[in-house]
């Protein structure tokens, strides 16, 4: 069961754009979102994450937007730059007593073109 | 501080065999979890170690297992390969409690099995 379903699989945008990543998840007792970005042949490395009783966060040029009634949330990467082509992963983790085990999303793989 | 660091990072065996994959977590973390990421599963949760005892499992079949040390660092191991046990294996550390939620990535032991 997938339970974070992440979107598009793959994008191509222009140096300067912005790019758009977007997750969904299902289960109500995650309380922790993070976003992790992975260059090849190196481990994901967190980016920015959010709790859910904050609407956006933004860190440089990144920002997550979260909508805890639709069990959205959401990565913008403004003024994309060509360092930023990555695989970006969302994720969500749950209560403390669960643990740390994070839920992954699919990943996004990110071109940026100069 | 050292990242997380994981040995061997290459590693290739063989149908039937057995192999143990090792993780040191950064100094001061005292929980270690291990993913396995293939392109077609994504990353996917294997287990979780806190203080020597086994904390969380995923939904892996019992020829994978854990072990932590008094030192915090961790190992795996899969018995009796099969060719779809090749993957990245990624070891994260972090602290422990809600406030806490930051894990750190190695830069993973390739496996390939033949």
């Amino acid at each position: 069961q997938q339970q974070v379903k992440q979107s598009p699989q793959s994008l191509i945008v222009q140096k300067g754009g912005i790019s758009i990543i977007n997750c969904a998840y299902e289960n109500t007792a995650f309380d922790y979102f993070p976003w992790y970005q992975q260059f090849p042949g190196k481990g994901p490395a967190l980016l920015i994450a959010i709790r859910p009783d904050v609407s956006e966060k933004k860190e440089g040029r990144f920002t997550i937007s979260f909508n805890k009634s639709a069990k959205q949330f959401s990565l913008h990467i403004m003024d994309s730059q060509p360092g930023d082509s990555a695989t970006y992963f969302c994720a969500a983790k749950g209560w403390e007593a669960a643990g740390n085990k994070l839920t992954f999303g699919g990943g996004t793989r990110v071109l940026v073109k100069p | 501080k050292a990242g997380v660091t994981q040995t061997p990072r290459y590693l290739i065996k063989t149908r039937g065999q057995q192999v143990t994959l090792s993780c040191s977590p950064i100094s001061g973390h005292r929980s270690v979890s291990w993913y396995q990421q293939t392109p077609g599963q994504g990353l996917q949760f294997l287990f979780e170690y806190f203080s020597e005892t086994q904390r969380n499992k995923g939904n892996f079949p019992g020829r994978f297992s854990g072990r932590q040390f008094s030192n915090s660092r961790s190992e795996m191991n899969v018995s009796t390969l099969e060719l779809g046990d090749s993957a990245l294996y990624l070891c994260a550390s972090g602290l422990f409690g809600a406030s806490q939620e930051t894990q750190y990535f190695g830069p993973g032991t390739r496996l390939l099995v033949l």
